[in-house]
């Protein structure tokens, strides 16, 4: 069945150094992607999004990669803070004419000081 | 974006019982959802609530055990019915406004403990 899978569940990085977190999605047919990040007690924030007809796309500290031939999604986070510390999940919108997320496993990131 | 809430944020209920959640948008909104997280897992969509109409639901996931309710276009319910220590999990509520690129957001979770 369709489904978005991480290879990480957990990444340690240092506070200051980048990190990467990896999605593999299995929908070839899927058009919309997104990250998000949950706190602990808190729900999913929308971090960053991307459409399948771009390959890369920036935020604030966040890029968002896109590798449509071998169906793969990466976050990085550029200098990390300890505020950075969550559970990140990647989502994958599997309707082409309606909303409907599929989430991946989560990988939780610890920025240790 | 929409900001969302949701009652109440926790609960312990005992077996055989029923809850109710509530969701609430700030603003219209086209689509609403129920999600649900157990622990230490990932997100597993329930259903879809349309204004209007009966929801739709996702595989595994049957009517008569999550009931939903959205009798507007900012509020929605889900109740969880005949509950077991099974259903202990965190339910989510979100909202988007419905097109296939649309960001959809997330109200902060109900966490619910079934005895």
């Amino acid at each position: 069945g369709e489904s978005v899978g991480l290879h990480l569940p957990t990444l340690s990085v240092q506070e200051g150094d980048n990190s990467i977190i990896n999605c593999a999605y299995s929908n070839s047919a899927s058009d919309y992607f997104i990250w998000y990040k949950q706190e602990s007690g808190k729900g999913p924030q929308f971090i960053i999004d991307i459409r399948s007809n771009m390959d890369k796309r920036q935020g604030q500290r966040v890029t968002v990669l896109l590798n449509k031939t071998v169906k793969h999604l990466s976050l990085q986070i550029a200098a990390t803070q300890p505020g950075d510390s969550a559970v990140y999940f990647c989502a994958e919108n599997i309707s082409q004419g309606a909303q409907k997320l599929v989430f991946g496993q989560g990988t939780r990131l610890t920025i240790n000081p | 974006s929409a900001v969302i809430s949701q009652k109440p944020s926790r609960d312990i209920c005992q077996r055989g019982t029923s809850l109710t959640i509530q969701c609430q948008v700030d603003s219209q909104v086209t689509m609403m959802f129920w999600y649900r997280q157990q622990p230490g897992q990932s997100l597993t969509l329930i259903a879809t609530a349309n204004q209007g109409s009966e929801a739709t639901y996702e595989s595994g996931f049957v009517i008569d055990k999550f009931p939903i309710s959205r009798p507007n276009l900012t509020f929605s319910t889900l109740t969880v019915s005949n509950m077991s220590p099974e259903d202990s999990s965190i339910y989510l509520c979100s909202a988007g406004q419905g097109s296939p690129t649309d960001t959809q957001y997330f109200g902060p979770g109900t966490r619910l403990t079934v005895l």
